[in-house]
């Protein structure tokens, strides 16, 4: 496989559950994100891992919570969502260099009942 | 997002040009991202600018003005498949790391 991959593409949960979302990239890259995506809104961001060390948490709530276990894997733990946590999850990995792009999943479509 | 201005929608037929503008905060800036978004799917990269200028591809080019805080992604011999969402996203380099933030998007519409 190749690119960035992300499961599940889609996942309903009910407020007191805890699920997690899985990013796996296979381009060699040393950094990864979590964005989210939500209508008529800019692509928000949640984390950065450079180096799988934890750079960036853009004041996200705690039920949100990231881990990165290496340079190719993210996860994205959640517990007792809000409605208003329904988005999609775009995940992406680039190299740490200036001109690296950002190569994003397909995303995970939440939707929090 | 930061201070990073795009228009909301644009519409343009086919074949003809099209001039996607951004504007940005300067302060922090260490790069300028362009990526194009289908309905459904996940943005894909089209354009980096760093020094001022334009940068050619093919039918687009992406133009860069650093004191102005100002992009453009030019858009020629508009495609029916070039209805998307173009995002522009404004690059920063906190203690070594490279975190994008981007705009609202623009979304294009292609009439026939």
């Amino acid at each position: 496989e190749t690119g960035v991959t992300q499961t599940p593409r889609h996942l309903v949960m009910g407020m007191t559950n805890k699920k997690s979302l899985k990013c796996e990239q296979h381009l060699g890259h040393n950094a990864m994100y979590w964005y989210k995506q939500s209508a008529k809104k800019p692509l928000e961001l949640m984390f950065v891992y450079s180096l799988e060390e934890r750079v960036e948490n853009n004041s996200v709530p705690s039920r949100f919570s990231p881990e990165c276990p290496n340079s190719s894997h993210l996860f994205l733990h959640l517990h007792t969502l809000q409605p208003e946590d329904s988005a999609l999850y775009l995940c992406a990995s680039s190299q740490v260099r200036e001109n690296s792009p950002l190569h994003f999943g397909n995303g995970t479509r939440l939707t929090v009942t | 997002g930061q201070n990073i201005d795009q228009p909301t929608e644009m519409t343009a037929t086919e074949g003809a040009i099209v001039q996607i503008n951004c504007t940005y905060q300067t302060s922090g800036f260490n790069g300028l991202f362009w990526y194009q978004q289908h309905a459904g799917e996940a943005p894909t990269f089209l354009s980096y600018n760093v020094l001022d200028g334009l940068e050619e591809k093919g039918r687009f080019s992406s133009f860069l003005s650093r004191s102005k805080g100002y992009s453009y992604l030019l858009l020629k011999e508009l495609q029916m498949k070039d209805s998307a969402s173009y995002l522009c996203a404004r690059q920063t380099n906190p203690g070594g790391s490279y975190i994008p933030t981007f705009g609202r998007g623009t979304s294009l519409i292609v009439h026939p």
